[in-house]
């Protein structure tokens, strides 16, 4: 009963492709976030989503584009992928409050050749 | 700016020591002060969260303080144990705002 998945797990690509990530949480949240993992294993927050409606959208090249169909999805697209975009990326979600605990997905390892 | 700054990088510890991870953050704003751990290959998952009328919390090995006045918090694990050795991290979030700033990450290593 995975709360918060993302797929796919691994995902493989050339320089200069576009390739998508989904992410579903069925935890009844209405916050839901990407975060970057680079590999000195830094977190970084790339967008927030609330109620389906954009809401952070931090320094991101204009290649990522999140798309929120419904509250319990949030997909990434990216275009033109370059080198530096190899990373984890990790999909979570939250309710809006402040206190509320932030759950992860599993991640999404992106590789680009 | 918001920022979280965690220490030490990496951290090593023999079985049954006790490890301390502290970090600062800029923002007076923040009220919300979770910890998380991930392990090789894993997602980040929470251990342990304060929120900010609270001085410090325990869960069993696991222990947080936190300091408004400084803008510090703290986590110790006492008796660790090598399942422990994972990279933590803290983070906080402001009030007014969803998204959680995370510190740069520490490395702990239990030695058997």
């Amino acid at each position: 009963d995975t709360a918060v998945s993302q797929t796919p797990k691994y995902l493989v690509t050339q320089m200069g492709n576009d390739k998508s990530i989904k992410c579903e949480q069925n935890l009844g949240h209405d916050t839901m976030y990407w975060y970057k993992q680079d590999s000195k294993k830094f977190l970084k927050i790339m967008f927030s989503y609330n109620n389906k409606e954009l809401i952070i959208n931090e320094t991101v090249p204009n290649r990522f584009s999140p798309k929120s169909p419904d509250k319990a999805h949030l997909n990434l697209h990216i275009n033109s992928l370059e080198l530096g975009d190899s990373a984890v990326y990790f999909c979570a979600s939250s309710h809006w409050d402040r206190r509320a605990e932030a759950f992860f997905g599993q991640g999404t390892r992106l590789t680009v050749v | 700016g918001e920022n979280v700054e965690q220490h030490p990088s990496t951290l090593s510890v023999q079985e049954g020591d006790s490890a301390v991870i502290k970090c600062t953050y800029s923002d007076s704003a923040s009220n919300y002060f979770p910890w998380y751990k991930q392990e090789l290959g894993k997602r980040p998952q929470l251990i342990i969260d304060i929120r900010s009328n609270v001085g410090e919390k325990k869960d069993q090995r696991i222990a947080v303080t936190l300091n408004k006045t400084a803008k510090h918090f703290s986590l110790h694990i006492t008796e660790t144990q090598p399942e422990d050795s994972a990279v933590y991290f803290c983070a906080a979030r402001k009030r007014s705002g969803g998204k959680l700033i995370f510190g740069q990450g520490t490395e702990l290593s239990v030695k058997p």
